[in-house]
């Protein structure tokens, strides 16, 4: 079955306790996407990735790090972090690029005490 | 990408036609009209997307008037299952540079009632 999975889907961190966030997508897609959802502010982009070690930042990349070593791989990384990164957080990839359909995983939501 | 207006929320009554409007009055010759939509807390999910065409697919059809400046999503047959939110984007084929994700509004929250 064609789908992005996220792992872990529920986190419960403390303040400075580094973490990755998996994101896997079986379809051989060449664009990645991560993206924070808050409410009253929808969804905005954090990172993304055109293909293998090409990314770049999206609107809010502040206490981030990605990286795309494979295909289908692309971990978000908080390397400290912060209650103010507690969020809903979601990995996106396409076929291409921003013209495709993005296909969504099924989030991964973070407290940070 | 152009801006979009859609009414804050709908009810429809179950086994009726949803019919969801947006507005993107400011649309330019080369934006696509997307339509995604999220139930509760899930990752959003793609529904259909035209540039002046009506289209139609095995969940939904989409009409763009003659003047692009707004459209409607049309679900057939709604069911409780299509509760969420929707979200109509408007959007180029090709990057202006920066920041590239998919801007999602506020969206219409669509309540199916049985």
């Amino acid at each position: 079955e064609a789908q992005v999975t996220q792992n872990p889907r529920y986190l419960i961190t403390v303040t400075g306790k580094k973490l990755t966030v998996t994101c896997s997508q079986n379809m051989n897609h060449e664009y990645m996407s991560w993206y924070r959802q808050d409410p009253g502010l929808g969804l905005r982009q954090i990172y993304y990735s055109m293909n293998v070690e090409v990314t770049d930042k999206g609107d809010v990349p502040e206490g981030y790090k990605v990286s795309r070593k494979e295909k289908r791989n692309f971990p978000l990384i908080l390397e400290s972090p912060s209650p103010n990164q507690t969020s809903l957080y979601f990995c996106a990839s396409s076929l291409y690029d921003r013209q495709e359909t993005q296909y969504f995983g099924p989030g991964t939501r973070l407290l940070v005490l | 990408d152009a801006k979009t207006t859609q009414p804050p929320s709908m009810d429809c009554a179950e086994g009726r036609a949803a019919n969801l409007p947006c507005n993107h009055s400011t649309i330019s010759g080369n934006e696509y009209v997307y339509w995604y939509r999220q139930i509760h807390s899930q990752g959003p999910q793609y529904i259909i997307h035209g540039l002046k065409n009506n289209e139609t697919n095995e969940m939904a059809s989409l009409i763009i008037t003659e003047d692009r400046k707004s459209s409607t999503l049309i679900l057939p047959h709604a069911t409780l299952r299509d509760t969420a939110v929707y979200y109509c984007i408007v959007r180029s084929a090709h990057s202006g540079g920066g920041a590239d994700g998919l801007t999602f509004g506020k969206g219409t929250h669509l309540i199916i009632q049985p």
